[in-house]
């Protein structure tokens, strides 16, 4: 079973702090993803990874960057956090290539910025 | 860029009856893969169906069903014999067939199920 886990389900942080949110996944995927889930806007991709240190931007990168110094983890940084990225993040990953490739999502990380 | 509408921001349906979600999108690209996730209360997304652009024949899992009419870009779900699991937000995907690997959600459907 793919597992795709992250470090908290709920955050809150003050309004210029440095956050963190991490992502692991355990089936050696190439490819991790980082969205935000806003009611009435779906999902939106931040950014993606498709290798170790490889990183693109994907829809919505502003106010973001992004890590992966080892496969199977994938971090999203928020460098001064502000209110208007309050949000669901989710992290998902998936095997690489073209095809029905299914993401593996994991819980989500809700985060507030107050 | 592509985009995914999903026109119904929530639906109910009375256990064991049969619902439709609607899902359209816009592409000039004839290659493509569709896709339906579920996310229910509180747990993770999962994929429910997917369809590839140029099978003609519309997939089906289980009670799960979709009507896929490339012409008119449409991508609805149906589910059969709804049960109170299926309570879920529901989201349409694309995903293009060249370039990279990500995902275009639509904006999701609540279902209710209504025992």
């Amino acid at each position: 079973d793919v597992k795709v886990t992250q470090s908290s389900r709920y955050l809150v942080k003050r309004t210029g702090e440095k956050v963190f949110l991490e992502c692991v996944q355990d089936m050696d995927h190439e490819n991790m993803f980082w969205y935000r889930q806003d009611p009435g806007l779906g999902l939106r991709l931040i950014y993606f990874s498709y290798d170790v240190k490889m990183k693109e931007k994907g829809d919505i990168p502003e106010g973001y960057s992004v890590s992966r110094e080892k496969k199977e983890r994938f971090s999203l940084i928020l460098e001064s956090a502000s209110t208007n990225q309050t949000s669901m993040y989710l992290c998902a990953s998936s095997t690489p290539g073209q095809g029905l490739i299914e993401q593996y999502f994991g819980p989500g990380t809700r985060l507030t910025v107050t | 860029a592509q985009t995914v509408t999903q026109s119904q921001p929530e639906m109910s349906v009375q256990e064991a009856e049969t619902v439709t979600l609607s899902c359209t999108y816009d592409t000039s690209e004839s290659d493509y893969y569709l896709f339906w996730y579920k996310q229910p209360p509180s747990r993770q997304m999962i994929l429910v169906i997917r369809q590839e652009a140029y099978k003609q024949q519309n997939a089906t899992e289980n009670r799960f069903s979709v009507n896929f009419q490339k012409a008119a870009k449409s991508f609805s779900l149906k589910i059969s014999d709804s049960q109170l699991g299926d309570a879920a937000m529901y989201f349409c995907a694309y995903r293009s067939a060249r370039g990279n690997e990500k995902l275009t959600f639509g904006t999701g459907t609540r279902l209710t199920i209504i025992p």
